[in-house]
C-alpha cells in the first residue's frame, strides 16, 4: 500500500491566490481528517469526514477554508484567498472507521504564502 | 473537556542512555491516550497506544509507556537510545463522546536530541 498521498509536497504562493491541496486516503480507510501543523499552534485539526460526509469542521480557521471529499478517494482542502498566516504544514490523515484512533499519516503539504 | 500536557518541549540524551518523555492528561472519562512520533520532514507515525487494557503498553521500535491513573500520566520511557530515534513526540488524548469520534488533541510535542 502506497499509504496516504498528499499533494503538492511543497507550495509557494502569493498572497490573494487560491491555494488546493489534495490528499488521497489509504485504500477501505472511510474517515479521513485534514490538520494544519505551525510553530505557534502546534497540530490542530481542521476537519474530518466519514464515509465522505464532514462530520465537525469546527476546526476551519474561517470561510476562507473550505475542505470536500466527492468520493472515498480524493479530498481537497481550499484557500482562497490565501494569506501569510496560513503557512503552515497541512496535513492529511485517514483511518478505518473501526479503529479511528489510529490514524495514517501522510508526508504533509508544506505551504508558504507571501 | 480532554487535553494533554508534555512537560518538556525539549530532552537531550547520548545514545545508549535510557529516553524519558513526560506527559499528563485531563480527562473526565477514563482516556484513550497514545504517543505519535514525527521525524524530520515526514508524517506523523503511530507509537503506541492506551485503550484501557494492560497499564504497561509496549510499542514499535522499544518505546513503552505507562498509564498511572493516581498520576494522571502517560510517560514515554525507552531503555536504551539510538541515533535514529531523533524526532518529535507527539502525546495524544482522543475525544470520547458518542461512539469513537477519532478526534485527536495533540500535545504541543517534544523534540528528542540523541547525541553520538
Amino acid at each position: 500500500d502506497a499509504g496516504v498521498i498528499q499533494s503538492p509536497r511543497h507550495e509557494v504562493t502569493e498572497m490573494g491566490q487560491e491555494v488546493t491541496l489534495r490528499c488521497k486516503p489509504i485504500s477501505g480507510h472511510n474517515s479521513l481528517f485534514w490538520y494544519r501543523q505551525t510553530m505557534m499552534r502546534g497540530l490542530e485539526l481542521l476537519i474530518y469526514f466519514n464515509n465522505n460526509v464532514p462530520i465537525d469542521d469546527s476546526g476551519m480557521p474561517e470561510d476562507r477554508f473550505s475542505a470536500k471529499m466527492p468520493n472515498a478517494s480524493f479530498s481537497t482542502l481550499k484557500i482562497q484567498p490565501s494569506e501569510p498566516r496560513d503557512s503552515a504544514v497541512y496535513f492529511c490523515a485517514s483511518s478505518s472507521s473501526v479503529r479511528r484512533e489510529t490514524q495514517y499519516f501522510g508526508p504533509g503539504t508544506r505551504l508558504l504564502v507571501l | 473537556a480532554q487535553s494533554v500536557t508534555q512537560l518538556d518541549s525539549h530532552v537531550s540524551v547520548s545514545e545508549g542512555t535510557p529516553v524519558l518523555l513526560r506527559c499528563n492528561y485531563s480527562s473526565s472519562y477514563s482516556p484513550s491516550l497514545f504517543w505519535y512520533v514525527q521525524h524530520p520532514n515526514k508524517g506523523l507515525q503511530l507509537l503506541l497506544k492506551y485503550t484501557s487494557a494492560a497499564t504497561l503498553v509496549k510499542g514499535i521500535n522499544g518505546f513503552e509507556a505507562e498509564f498511572k491513573k493516581s498520576e494522571t500520566s502517560f510517560h514515554l520511557t525507552k531503555p536504551s537510545a539510538h541515533m535514529s530515534d531523533a524526532a518529535e513526540y507527539f502525546c495524544v488524548v482522543i475525544i470520547e463522546g458518542s461512539g469513537n469520534t477519532g478526534k485527536l488533541i495533540f500535545g504541543q510535542g517534544t523534540t528528542l536530541q540523541v547525541k553520538p
